[in-house]
């Protein structure tokens, strides 16, 4: 077990472009969240999946975000017509059930939007 | 929306000194857990505390959670320059949720 990866670790985009970004969670994980972090600051729930379920999308998602999880593995998290204000640390994490179980989280990907 | 908010948001000390950190909310959690994050890496997990009043110990560093479960404190006992990083609480308000995270404090040991 190699832990949750993202892919890719730095994206530099401009502003208009359309960005995915990939996400391994551990195997045996039925839950995956995606969270943005801004510098210095704590991560920011963005949505969660159970299996390939989406159960929850924060209100704070704009609807250029879309994330999928087609066979309950690995997730895409994609941004439609990026903007500067998209510039942040986009994390990955997995945990098996909710609540106290804890969870795993990747290294991430930072966007940078020109 | 929970809102968790920790304090202080910055502290900067000398090795060998002690600190506490602490996380508040008006509301309850279930549960509520503790991680350390470094630059340029996830958060990962310290501690997770479900019972109002427990008190947990991970070497120099311990953790208690609020008898009515709305807040929890973090002491670090003679803190060392590995220590240094950024520690998030995240609460999760019902058993099943997900975590919803503090703003993280970011503490800085100076040898």
């Amino acid at each position: 077990d190699t832990g949750v990866s993202q892919d890719p670790r730095h994206k530099i985009t401009k502003r208009g472009q359309n960005v995915t970004f990939r996400c391994d969670p551990i195997s045996e994980h039925n839950r995956l969240y995606w969270y943005r972090q801004t510098l210095g600051q704590g991560p920011e729930f963005l949505t969660y999946f159970q299996n390939e379920a989406q159960l929850e999308k924060s209100r704070l998602l704009s609807d250029r975000f879309s994330a999928e999880r087609p066979k309950g593995s690995f997730s895409t998290l994609e941004i439609q017509r990026t903007e500067q204000g998209d510039s942040a640390m986009y994390l990955c994490a997995s945990s098996f059930g909710g609540g106290a179980s804890p969870l795993h989280f990747g290294n991430g990907t930072r966007l940078t939007v020109t | 929306t929970q809102l968790l908010e920790q304090s202080p948001q910055f502290l900067s000390i000398q090795e060998g000194e002690n600190l506490t950190v602490y996380c508040n909310s008006s509301s309850v959690f279930s549960s509520l857990q503790w991680y350390r994050q470094e630059p340029g890496e996830g958060p990962v997990l310290l501690v997770t505390v479900v019972t109002g009043g427990e008190v947990k110990k991970l070497k120099r560093l311990t953790f208690q959670f609020g008898d009515a479960r709305k807040d929890s404190s973090l002491h670090i006992t003679a803190a060392q320059p590995g220590d240094t990083g950024l520690y998030l609480c995240a609460g999760a308000p019902n058993a099943g949720n997900m975590l919803t995270f503090g703003g993280g404090t970011r503490l800085m040991v100076k040898p």
